[in-house]
């Protein structure tokens, strides 16, 4: 099992750029995550489907937008990037929804940049 | 709104020696409890949970422990090795919640 994988791993864009970050999980997991990471602080979510077909905003929302394609992908889209939007980005999944204790497994990150 | 708080930012510790990392939660209604481990240009890794049922589970080298009449957390790492040197996080849930909250995390740094 690979667990989730998220591309890329990097990613450089000018202000105003477009891109989609991917996210896959092969744990058959319900619920999936997106957050951010900044310096210093911890993780805010950004958005979060809790099973396939749903999607709900999280803490930090603005500027984003995701689609939970099916049961096992998860992206995360920036329609016109800004430089506060560099950070480093996580996806998780966890079982929840099948089991009501919600232990997630975190991607290995995208870190963005934006100039 | 409930938060999940640490109480040191940093915390060095000699190698072989037992470290313990704190943790503090607002939510009297949390009543599951996860610390993570996140190494330097790496996602989270679990490392241990524990319900609100029990006072104390243990890992191998790990053991948390949780008082909920203080809403406190712990993380005891037992004879530490540079490989253990990371960004501990501790998240809370409780029952039927989708979200997890997160701590800002210690950076746990291991002195050979």
């Amino acid at each position: 099992n690979a667990g989730v994988t998220q591309t890329p791993k990097f990613q450089v864009l000018k202000t105003g750029q477009s891109m989609t970050l991917q996210c896959a999980q092969d744990m058959n997991h319900n619920s999936m995550y997106w957050y951010r990471q900044d310096p210093g602080m911890g993780l805010r979510l950004i958005y979060y489907s809790a099973s396939e077909g749903t999607t709900d905003k999280g803490e930090v929302p603005n500027g984003y937008n995701v689609s939970r394609l099916n049961k096992r992908e998860f992206s995360l889209r920036l329609e016109s990037a800004a430089p506060s939007q560099t950070s480093v980005y996580f996806c998780a999944s966890s079982e929840w929804g099948s089991s009501s204790y919600n232990e997630q497994f975190f991607g290995p990150g995208t870190r963005l940049t934006v100039l | 709104g409930e938060s999940v708080g640490l109480h040191l930012p940093t915390l060095s510790v000699q190698e072989g020696d037992n470290s313990i990392i704190n943790c503090a939660y607002s939510n009297s209604a949390s009543d599951y409890f996860i610390w993570y481990k996140q190494e330097s240009g790496k996602g989270p890794q679990f490392i241990i949970d524990i319900r609100s049922n029990m006072d104390k589970r243990q890992g191998q080298r790990v053991t948390v422990l949780l008082n909920k009449t203080v809403k406190h957390l712990s993380l005891q790492i037992a004879a530490t090795q540079p490989g253990d040197s990371a960004v501990y996080f501790c998240a809370e849930n409780n029952f039927g919640n989708e979200k997890l909250t997160f701590g800002t995390g210690t950076r746990l740094t291991i002195i050979p």
